[in-house]
């Protein structure tokens, strides 16, 4: 099936800093989203992107799909963006096509 | 417009015991989608709905087990309790027949405790 990493695993920030996270996938895919899990479990879909640029507010992603990568850029962090982030892929390839999920970036975000 | 709707928020079970969970979609979606998250293995699909049909299963054994109905909600069912089945459970809607092909909305997922 396909591969999905993401990296850095874990980040910590000082608030008002700037991040990047990477999401590498191994095959082409159908589309990208970009997740955001707060410390309470809840999953909020941040991004909707097999290709391009989007943004909303401080948070912005970008989708290569021919080169299988997609960035999350996080400007001007506050302790709320605390939490883990999860790009998923939409993969059809064969007959088995699902949503495969990255195993996060943990990032923390220190007052 | 409400969002994903789960319920339970929290269930104890003990091993051998069965559990239903519950899921009521974003109003207008019809393609209902489940996830087991649990530290070791990250987020794993389960299974994918489309107006009451099964359209994809994960690798899950048989003991897991879900169902849609004729207005959206879905519930999945898990049988023989084990303690590897601790987990939260999260549910998701999206707009599109396919899963894959249109951005997904999570619910506040169900905490499952087995002892």
């Amino acid at each position: 099936g396909i591969q999905v990493e993401q990296s850095p695993p874990d980040l910590i920030l000082q608030e008002g800093a700037n991040s990047t996270l990477r999401c590498n996938f191994s095959d082409s895919v159908n589309n990208l989203q970009w997740f955001h899990q707060n410390p309470w479990g809840q999953l909020i879909n941040l991004f909707y992107i097999p290709s391009g640029t989007k943004q909303n507010g401080r948070l912005s992603a970008t989708t290569v799909a021919t080169e299988r990568y997609s960035l999350l850029y996080i400007s001007s962090s506050q302790t709320t963006d605390s939490g883990v982030y999860f790009c998923a892929v939409g993969y059809s390839g064969g007959s088995n096509y699902k949503l495969t999920f990255g195993k996060g970036t943990l990032l923390t975000v220190n007052p | 417009k409400a969002g994903v709707t789960q319920t339970p928020r929290y269930l104890i079970k003990t091993r051998g015991q069965q559990v239903t969970l519950s899921c009521s979609p974003i109003s207008g979606h019809r393609s209902v989608s489940w996830y087991q998250q649990t530290p070791g293995q990250g987020l794993q699909f389960l299974f994918e709905y489309f107006s009451e049909t099964q359209r994809n299963k994960g690798n899950f054994p048989g003991r897991f087990s879900g169902r849609q109905f004729s207005n959206s909600r879905s519930e999945m069912n898990v049988s023989t309790l084990e303690l590897g089945d601790s987990a939260l459970y999260l549910c998701a809607s999206s707009l599109d027949r396919w899963t894959y092909n249109s951005p997904l909305h999570f619910g506040n997922g169900t905490r499952l405790t087995v002892t």
